[in-house]
């Protein structure tokens, strides 16, 4: 079945430090990738999108990629900040709905 | 600040009864999206609707049904609730059909007893 993986279920860095997120797809090929904030009881936010024809792309401090050889997108925070902590979710959609990753709970210590 | 808004944040229904949750958004979109989420499963979608009376099951829709008369309401519906229906529901809508990002509500904390 269609899946996005992300395999780390913590991540825990320091406060200055660039924070990177792995999500990975299996058994389709997503046109885009999109990256969601979520705090503790809230629902997800919006962050970033990208379509497989790009590469890279980045807004403020985050930076986020597609490697469709690798399978693969990477989700960069350059300069974490204790307010940065959250889950993030990484979702891949097609022509249809979105496939949500289970998340990646990230805490930046002081 | 657009929105899309759920009802209730938090819900306490007893086994068997019919519950529903309400959400609306005012952003004109097209799609809307019911999710519910529990740890370690992630969001899993209930029903999707890409427009007004319209209807798709999504993952897991066994136990739910839900209602769209009006663009931008989307209601799910319970019809007889159970333990295990338990969990956090999420609403989102978004726009036309493709790559957009979703706008999610805040999300409907429902206990049932």
């Amino acid at each position: 079945s269609q899946k996005i993986e992300q395999n780390s279920e913590a991540l825990n860095i320091q406060e200055g430090k660039t924070a990177t997120l792995t999500c990975n797809y299996t058994n389709y090929s997503p046109a885009y990738l999109q990256w969601y904030r979520q705090d503790p009881g809230r629902g997800p936010v919006f962050l970033l999108l990208i379509r497989e024809n790009e590469k890279e792309k980045r807004k403020e401090r985050l930076k986020v990629t597609f490697d469709t050889t690798l399978k693969q997108s990477l989700f960069h925070i350059t300069a974490s900040q204790p307010a940065d902590s959250a889950t993030y979710l990484c979702a891949g959609g097609s022509q249809g709905n979105l496939i949500f990753g289970k998340g990646t709970k990230l805490s930046v210590k002081p | 600040d657009v929105k899309v808004t759920q009802s209730s944040r938090y819900l306490v229904k007893r086994t068997g009864e019919k519950v529903f949750l309400e959400c609306v958004q005012d952003m004109d979109h097209e799609n809307m999206f019911w999710y519910r989420q529990d740890p370690g499963l992630g969001l899993r979608l209930i029903y999707f609707s890409y427009d007004v009376k319209m209807k798709e099951k999504g993952d897991i829709p066994e136990g739910y049904s839900v209602s769209r008369e009006k663009k931008e309401r989307f209601s799910l519906i319970l019809e007889s609730a159970s333990t295990n229906q338990t969990s956090m529901y999420l609403c989102a809508s978004s726009w036309g059909a493709g790559d957009y990002g979703y706008t999610f509500g805040s999300g409907t904390r429902l206990t049932v007893v």
